[in-house]
């Protein structure tokens, strides 16, 4: 299948700072990418759906200003948790695809913040 | 997109067939099947998916009842390295913005 990587695999950072994290489609083009969030022992959630040269569209209850997200070009797309907090802690994964029909995940970001 | 329901969790052998079900009563004409896994601390692979003909590749065999309210993922041949959460998605076919939703998915321990 397709691959999706992410960068980096997993970063600590302190409480109040900002932190961003990539998702590359290494072989094809995505005009959309998708971000998700999962939290310990819980299944993923869907966070925001990254459109190539348009602005993001959020779930509900996702904060557009704290979790920016940016897809410049058809194979990036990034996320900036903005002011992180511990709450903030998780595991954040991508996923793309190389047409409508398939969709392929990154290895995923565990993020903590101290 | 329609609701799907799976065990939470089933053991079954090494070497044996584990059968996976799902079922999707709510489930519309242009509405297809995925399944992924997921391996602790990795993201989701895809496994298989289908719209109504039963489908099978390397990995797995999917099978969708004629009414396609239900279906199943079949692993022919269990290994430890098949112990995962499985999930049973269904998405709309079609268009790139179409997401995925995912619900508990089951928990699969492979025992020897």
């Amino acid at each position: 299948g397709a691959v999706v990587s992410q960068h980096p695999s997993r970063v600590i950072c302190k409480s109040g700072t900002s932190v961003k994290i990539e998702c590359r489609s290494l072989d094809f083009q995505a005009t959309t990418m998708f971000w998700y969030r999962q939290f310990p022992k819980q299944s993923l959630m869907l966070m925001a759906t990254s459109n190539e040269g348009s602005k993001a569209t959020y779930e509900q209850g996702v904060e557009k200003d704290k979790f920016l997200i940016n897809h410049a070009s058809l194979t990036l797309s990034t996320l900036t948790v903005t002011s992180a907090h511990p709450e903030d802690s998780s595991f954040y994964i991508c996923s793309a695809g190389p047409s409508s029909y398939e969709q392929y995940f990154g290895p995923g970001t565990r993020l903590t913040v101290t | 997109d329609a609701k799907t329901t799976q065990p939470t969790s089933m053991d079954c052998a090494e070497g044996r067939a584990a059968n996976l079900p799902c079922n999707h009563s709510t489930i519309s004409g242009n509405e297809y099947v995925y399944w992924y896994r997921q391996i602790h601390s990795q993201g989701p692979q895809y496994i298989i998916h289908g719209l109504k003909n039963n489908e099978t590749n390397e990995m797995a065999s999917l099978i969708i009842t004629e009414d396609r309210k239900s279906s199943t993922l079949i692993l022919p041949h269990a290994t430890l390295r098949d112990t995962a959460v499985y999930y049973c998605i269904v998405r709309v076919g079609g268009a790139a913005g179409n997401k995925l939703t995912f619900g508990g998915g089951t928990r699969v321990l492979v025992k020897p």
